[in-house]
């Protein structure tokens, strides 16, 4: 099975600043790597397909991107708004592996 | 619009039974993939279950398999999981989720249900 390690667990950042997620998988997965925003409470909500293809209605203030088996989630400019856990998905093959996920609180 | 309305959580004994339904509008059902997610409380999400939009193509995570069964019935734009010889390991909030395309290899996850709640305890 194919393990998507995800870097940090939590952080805490200020208004304003640019934050960065890592997700790693244990092997190649060309593209198929999905990003996922949970809200507390919430249901999650596609953010990123493709790597770095981002979903109809998402700010552009988020994007990805890839380096071999290394992938990125990048908020330019934290708002309050994107308070949230966020995953990484491998959906090349099953099992669908998630990353263990990175907590975004505001400092 | 998509939508997708869960329905049959509870509290169910350990060793017991339950059916999960996922009833689907806003899309031609047979045409795509669904998948089952969980997440146990205060964890992360796990993949759980997936099945091709025409059903002839499943696979389960192993910690399901041989207990748990996925299925749908096109004609009635439902998705089920049939969950047997429940644990308390199995607790947790359980999503349906619609992929993108055909099979639920290849294509990413695009409208989630908004969750069910199974709670396993004597």
């Amino acid at each position: 099975d194919i393990q998507m390690t995800q870097s940090p667990s939590s952080l805490s950042a200020s208004v304003g600043d640019r934050v960065t997620i890592t997700c790693r998988a244990s092997q190649g997965i060309s593209n198929y790597l999905a990003w996922y925003q949970q809200k507390p409470g919430r249901v999650p909500k596609l953010l990123i397909y493709a790597a770095s293809t981002l979903q109809s209605g998402v700010p552009p203030r988020f994007s990805g991107s890839d380096s071999g088996t290394d992938f990125t989630l990048t908020i330019t400019t934290l708002q309050p708004e994107d308070v949230a856990t966020y995953y990484c998905q491998n959906y090349k093959s099953a099992p669908l592996t998630f990353g263990g996920g990175t907590k975004v609180e505001i400092k | 619009e998509v939508q997708l309305l869960q329905s049959g959580g509870g509290l169910i004994q350990p060793g017991g039974s339950l059916r999960l339904s996922c009833s689907a509008s806003g899309f031609t059902f047979s045409n795509y993939a669904m998948t089952w997610v969980r997440q146990a409380p205060g964890k992360g999400l796990e993949w759980v279950s997936g099945i091709s939009g025409g059903g002839g193509t499943t696979s389960s995570a192993d910690s399901v398999k041989g207990r748990f069964t996925i299925s749908r019935d096109n004609s009635k734009n439902t998705l089920y999981l049939q969950m047997n010889s429940l644990r308390a390991g199995d607790a947790a909030i359980y999503y349906c989720a619609k992929h993108a395309g055909y099979t639920f290899g290849k294509y990413y996850l695009d409208h989630w249900g908004q969750g069910t709640l199974v709670t396993v305890s004597s």
